[in-house]
């Protein structure tokens, strides 16, 4: 079956460590997504990436930083700077990168990351 | 600033009632509302979908009604289960400058219908 995979589900981290998050897919997706999710707020967007080897900024990517370095994997790093990293991280896909509307580039999402600092 | 407001925050409905939840939003150059369902430690699903050039579109229990004047649109859903207890977030969806599509998300609304 296709789809997004995200690992580890659940992850404690001490405060001053960084940790990595992983995110594949096989759905053959251009786009991926990094969301957080904190209660009441929503679903904000970390990081995303068009193609291979490049990726923007999202909303609130300060104290984050990610690698595209192939098309199925997105890998997302917390780094000691992200002073609440406390969340429920959400990776997605979009299976294409160009500005064209089309009903068929929806998100798919994985089953989350649960991180907590300690 | 691009934002989609939602509410209400949380909803209780009794079983076979109607849940209504609402969404407005500033972007008029937002394209394609979708709403999506998310169970307790699951990632959301898309769950229906509208563009602004029809004003409803219905999918079994689920409906979303749209308003392009008032910019706001709505998700109801009919004959309300237990089983569509889950959090629902709308979202609105256009270009970003010099990038590719994105979307934002509204805060959620977390429903619970009761048997």
């Amino acid at each position: 079956d296709g789809g997004i995979t995200q690992s580890p589900k659940y992850l404690f981290r001490k405060e001053g460590q960084n940790v990595t998050l992983s995110c594949e897919q096989n759905l053959n997706h251009d786009a991926m997504y990094w969301y957080r999710q904190d209660p009441g707020q929503g679903l904000r967007l970390i990081y995303y990436s068009q193609i291979v080897n490049d990726f923007q900024k999202g909303d609130i990517a300060e104290g984050y930083s990610v690698s595209r370095e192939k098309k199925e994997s997105f890998p997302l790093t917390v780094t000691s700077a992200q002073k609440n990293p406390t969340a429920f991280y959400l990776c997605a896909s979009s299976p294409h990168r160009d500005r064209s509307f089309s009903g068929a580039n929806v998100l798919t999402f994985g089953a989350g990351s649960r991180l907590t600092v300690l | 600033q691009q934002q989609v407001k939602q509410s209400p925050q949380s909803l209780i409905v009794q079983k076979g009632g109607i849940s209504i939840i609402n969404c407005a939003y500033e972007n008029t150059a937002f394209d394609y509302f979708p709403w999506y369902q998310q169970f307790p430690g699951k990632g959301p699903a898309l769950l229906i979908a509208i563009r602004p050039d029809v004003s409803e579109k219905k999918e079994g229990r689920f409906t979303i009604s749209f308003n392009k004047s008032a910019k706001q649109f709505s998700l109801h859903i009919m004959d309300s289960q237990p089983g569509d207890s889950a959090t629902y977030f709308c979202a609105a969806s256009g270009i970003s400058s010099g990038s590719a599509r994105q979307l934002t998300f509204g805060s959620g609304t977390q429903l619970t219908v009761l048997p």
